[in-house]
């Protein structure tokens, strides 16, 4: 089985500040990693994924994440906060080595970056 | 370019009403997945398709969901007989083909569900 846990409901930080959202994941094989984010009224917007190769991710606004085997998690990151980052962020996961498509996610953490 | 669109954005029955949910892919985009989201949780996998076959239904919750992809493209969900139970975004999402399967998932707006 795989699962996904966000320790955070909510993470509040400062305009200009670092910001982490953390993750760790379970999965009985190797994992797939990825992170969306869900604005207002919108659908998830994929921001990033971990497939192989290098631990450090960058993807979309800036953001960028770290996969780290042993302690199997997949932290979101970035460098300097913008209000506009305020939104829900969802980490998810999939084991591929069990060969099925589907993501299991976690249960959301709600970024408020405050000016 | 266009990006998945799902139709009706809002749904409201009454419970006992057959409901159906659509969702047209990405254009070119082979697989094709449901998910429902509850308020306040992440999404829940329904069911997925590549092409028009039905890969994995694993995650429909009882026999009174069921989904199809006849020609490959729009993909529809239904529920029969709707309880007050199932109401919840309806989300859908769609990615490329990859024999690894580590493309993303692409997402719709979703369909609220409400059941009276």
């Amino acid at each position: 089985a795989q699962s996904v846990a966000q320790p955070e409901d909510q993470v509040n930080v400062a305009e200009g500040n670092p910001l982490t959202v953390k993750c760790t994941y379970s999965v009985s094989g190797n994992p797939y990693l990825f992170w969306y984010v869900q604005y207002p009224n919108r659908g998830l917007q994929f921001l990033l994924k971990y497939i192989t190769g290098d631990n450090l991710v960058k993807g979309s606004y800036g953001f960028e994440a770290e996969f780290n085997k042993s302690q199997t998690s997949f932290h979101l990151k970035k460098p300097s906060a913008l209000v506009s980052d305020s939104a829900l962020y969802f980490c998810a996961v999939r084991d591929w080595g069990t060969g099925r498509r589907a993501l299991t996610f976690g249960s959301g953490t709600r970024l408020q970056v405050q000016p | 370019g266009a990006g998945v669109s799902q139709s009706p954005r809002y749904k409201v029955t009454k419970r006992g009403q057959d409901v159906a949910l659509r969702c047209d892919p990405i254009s070119g985009h082979v697989s094709l997945y449901w998910y429902r989201q509850a308020l306040g949780q992440g999404p829940e996998f329904l069911t997925y398709f590549n092409y028009e076959a039905q890969q994995d239904k694993s995650g429909l919750p009882n026999d009174r969901f069921s989904a199809e992809r006849p020609e490959g493209s729009i993909s529809t969900l239904t529920i029969q007989r709707t309880e007050q139970r199932d109401s919840a975004m309806y989300r859908c999402a769609s990615s490329k083909q990859h024999a690894g399967g580590n493309n993303e998932q692409f997402f719709g707006p979703g369909t609220r569900l409400t059941v009276l």
